[in-house]
């Protein structure tokens, strides 16, 4: 009853490749993010959407693409990944505001480019 | 601009003991969230607890309870009779207002990194 997963957990590839991280969530939430956490454990904000609509778009790499098939699902998509790309990244969902619209994450995915 | 300060990268505790972990924020804005996240060794990010700006009372969740002084701009965390599986990363977060349909950003401190002495 895994309430937001991700796939893969772990990603080892090389400079200049394109990969994708998938993310689900099955808690009925409407809202889903992406966040990523640097080499000292600082969690920034990426993106999120809300029932398939892009609604945070932080200051990232255009290299990054968010696609969200339907409100339960949340891909990430990187072209021509860089050293600086390795990171661990986490999907999370929350419900539409409200007194506890807690963010529940994903298990994150830790990317290496080598 | 919103801002988590979370002052001590490391923290050590005895078992059984209680222990606070300092969180300070900044904001201008009225209304906002605080949240506490747990991230263990494995990685994972576990919710803790939460508390509104506009709640009169201090958060409580089982062994974790926030103590919130709005004046301090402070909202720290005590955890008490500490456990060997309480070793872990610990991180503030801030909402400040929504994004758009219901979208919110959180703002991180940078964590402290408990540890529990058996």
């Amino acid at each position: 009853d895994t309430a937001v997963s991700q796939t893969p957990k772990y990603l080892v590839t090389q400079m200049g490749n394109d990969k994708s991280i998938k993310c689900e969530q099955n808690l009925g939430h409407d809202t889903m993010y992406w966040y990523k956490q640097d080499s000292k454990k600082f969690l920034k904000i990426m993106f999120s959407y809300n029932n398939k609509e892009l609604i945070i778009n932080e200051t990232v790499p255009n290299r990054f693409s968010p696609k969200s098939p339907d409100k339960a699902h949340l891909n990430l998509h990187i072209n021509s990944l860089e050293l600086g790309d390795s990171a661990v990244y986490f999907c999370a969902s929350s419900l539409p505001s409200g007194r506890k619209d807690t963010q529940y994450f994903g298990p994150g995915t830790r990317l290496t480019v080598l | 601009a919103q801002k988590i300060t979370q002052t001590q990268p490391g923290m050590f505790v005895q078992e059984k003991e209680a222990v606070t972990l300092d969180c300070t924020y900044d904001t201008s804005d009225p209304s906002y969230g605080l949240f506490w996240y747990k991230q263990p060794s494995s990685g994972e990010m576990i919710f803790l607890i939460y508390q509104g700006s506009y709640d009169q009372q201090n958060a409580t969740e089982g062994r974790y309870s926030l103590n919130f002084q709005k004046a301090r701009k402070s909202a720290n965390l005590v955890i008490s009779a500490s456990q060997l599986g309480d070793s872990a990363m610990y991180f503030c977060a801030m909402r400040v207002g929504y994004s758009g349909a219901g979208s919110y950003q959180l703002t991180f401190g940078k964590g402290t990194k408990l540890s529990v002495i058996p």
